[in-house]
């Protein structure tokens, strides 16, 4: 079974719309993010928590709301979805540094079309 | 806050030729820089990193360099393969802000037989 899970794996939803992507691991991490992708411009952070009590907004957090329900459990929510916030979406988690090991460990992606 | 500036955004290369990939970073706190691969499909991976009190590292055909003074690291494929074609991204990161990635824009591998 995959370490992190996200579901939907993909997603068409219309403008206006409230969407919920979820995120599961089960490797036992602390940290949690979700990032967005888009074609040509790499991968931008949307909001990452460091345990169920921390959550921190990354560069393009407008738009998106975040809860941490567990440990494992981290989704990402677009409130009133708009066509721009058409993307690839991914989950990763990441243990405590420890070691000089910093390793985020990644989804296989959500992809959210909006009409 | 970090921007990392990657280049080429595109490459092509014949197998058992080299491939270099190159970053630039412009906070002078960030002390951590990941190399990630991505398969069509999939999620990005971690191939390799390199801290900021190492100049260089090596694993196997990958190898990554980084010039503090010039804020530049850079990620070298040797004896490339048709699997190593792939979209390649760069990172930086700092404990400010917990290790969370600022990622270049990526370069989309080819590697031809």
């Amino acid at each position: 079974d995959a370490d992190v899970t996200q579901t939907p794996r993909n997603r068409i939803t219309k403008t206006g719309k409230r969407i919920m992507l979820e995120c599961s691991q089960t490797k036992g991490h602390d940290r949690m993010y979700w990032y967005r992708q888009d074609p040509g411009l790499g991968l931008q952070l949307i909001y990452y928590s460091f345990d169920v009590k921390d959550i921190n907004k990354g560069e393009i957090s407008d738009g998106y709301s975040v809860s941490r329900q567990a440990q494992a459990k981290f989704s990402l929510s677009l409130e009133s979805a708009i066509p721009n916030q058409t993307a690839l979406y991914f989950c990763a988690t990441s243990d405590l540094p420890r070691q000089g090991c910093y390793e985020q460990f990644f989804g296989p992606g959500t992809r959210l079309t909006v009409l | 806050g970090e921007n990392v500036e990657q280049h080429p955004s595109t490459l092509s290369v014949q197998e058992g030729d080299s491939a270099v990939i190159k970053c630039t970073y412009s906070d002078s706190a960030s002390n951590y820089f990941p190399w990630y691969k991505q398969e069509l499909g999939k999620g990005p991976q971690l191939i390799i990193d390199i801290r900021s009190n190492v100049g260089e590292k090596k694993d196997q055909r990958i190898a990554v360099t980084l010039n503090k003074t010039a804020k530049h690291f850079s990620l070298h494929i040797t004896e490339t393969q048709p699997e190593d074609s792939a979209v390649y991204f760069c990172a930086a990161s700092n404990g400010n802000s917990g290790y969370a990635l600022n990622f270049g824009k990526g370069t989309s591998l080819l590697v031809t037989p």
